[in-house]
C-alpha cells in the first residue's frame, strides 16, 4: 500500500538559511499534517490542511510558512533556520471522513549547522 | 484544554514479560479521538489504534491489547509476552472533535525488551 512520502529525508543547513520541505500524502487523502519532533521530545503539531485550506495551527513559528497544492502535496518553508529548528519533521495524512486516523511519513531529518 | 499524560518515561522488561503502558488524558470534549503510536529506533511513526470517545470496547490485536476507561480518562495499552522486536518508544496521543484538526502526543513511554 502507498504510503505517505516526505522529501528530502535528510537535509543539512547553515543558520539563516533556508529549507523547503515536501510532503506527497496517501493517494485520496484530504488532509496533511506538519509535525516537528526535537530529540527525545514528542511531535508538536504545527500545521494541518483539509482541502487545501489551513484547518489549524500549533506552534509553528512566524519564519516557517506552509500550504497544500492542488495536487494535495504539501511544502513546509522554513526561513532563517536556527540551531534550535534542527529536528525531525514528520508529515502525516488523513481522510477526514476517518476521524483522523493519522498515517506519518518516515519524516526528515533537519540539522542546522 | 487537551493534554495526554504517560507517567512512565523508560520500561524495562525481559522478553516474554507482559507490559502495560499507561495514558491519562484530559479534555473538555464529549467527542474524541485516541491515539497510540509506535516508534522504533529507526525513527518512523506506526499508528497502531484509534478509538473513539463514545466506543468503550476494549480492542484486543495479536499480542495488543487496550484498556479505555472512560470514568478514569485513561487509555492503557498492554503488550503480552514482550519481544525484543517491542523496543521503542510509544506515544498515546488525543485529537478533540471541536478542537480543529490538532493532535497532542504525550511524552512518550521508552520501552526496553531484553532477551
Amino acid at each position: 500500500a502507498a504510503g505517505v512520502i516526505q522529501s528530502p529525508r535528510h537535509l543539512i543547513k547553515e543558520k539563516r538559511e533556508t529549507a523547503t520541505l515536501k510532503c506527497y500524502p496517501i493517494p485520496r487523502h484530504d488532509t496533511v499534517y506538519w509535525y516537528q519532533q526535537g530529540p527525545g521530545q514528542d511531535p508538536q503539531f504545527l500545521i494541518s490542511f483539509y482541502e487545501k485550506m489551513q484547518s489549524d495551527k500549533g506552534s509553528i513559528p512566524d519564519r516557517f510558512s506552509a500550504q497544500q497544492f492542488s495536487d494535495y502535496h504539501s511544502e513546509l518553508n522554513m526561513s532563517s533556520l536556527e540551531l534550535g529548528d534542527s529536528a525531525l519533521y514528520f508529515c502525516a495524512s488523513s481522510f477526514k471522513s476517518q476521524s483522523r486516523s493519522q498515517y506519518f511519513g518516515p519524516g526528515t531529518r533537519l540539522l542546522v549547522l | 484544554a487537551q493534554k495526554v499524560t504517560q507517567a512512565q518515561t523508560e520500561i524495562s522488561v525481559v522478553e516474554k514479560e507482559d507490559v502495560t503502558l499507561d495514558c491519562v488524558y484530559e479534555t473538555r470534549d464529549t467527542t474524541y479521538y485516541l491515539f497510540w503510536y509506535k516508534q522504533p529506533p529507526s525513527g518512523e511513526l506506526v499508528f497502531l489504534i484509534r478509538r473513539n470517545s463514545f466506543d468503550e470496547q476494549n480492542e484486543i490485536s495479536g499480542r495488543y491489547s487496550w484498556n479505555f476507561q472512560k470514568s478514569t480518562s485513561s487509555f492503557n495499552f498492554t503488550i503480552t509476552a514482550s519481544q525484543v522486536v517491542d523496543s521503542a518508544v510509544y506515544f498515546c496521543a488525543l485529537s478533540e472533535d471541536t478542537g480543529g484538526f490538532k493532535t497532542i502526543f504525550g511524552a512518550g513511554t521508552r520501552l526496553f525488551v531484553k532477551a
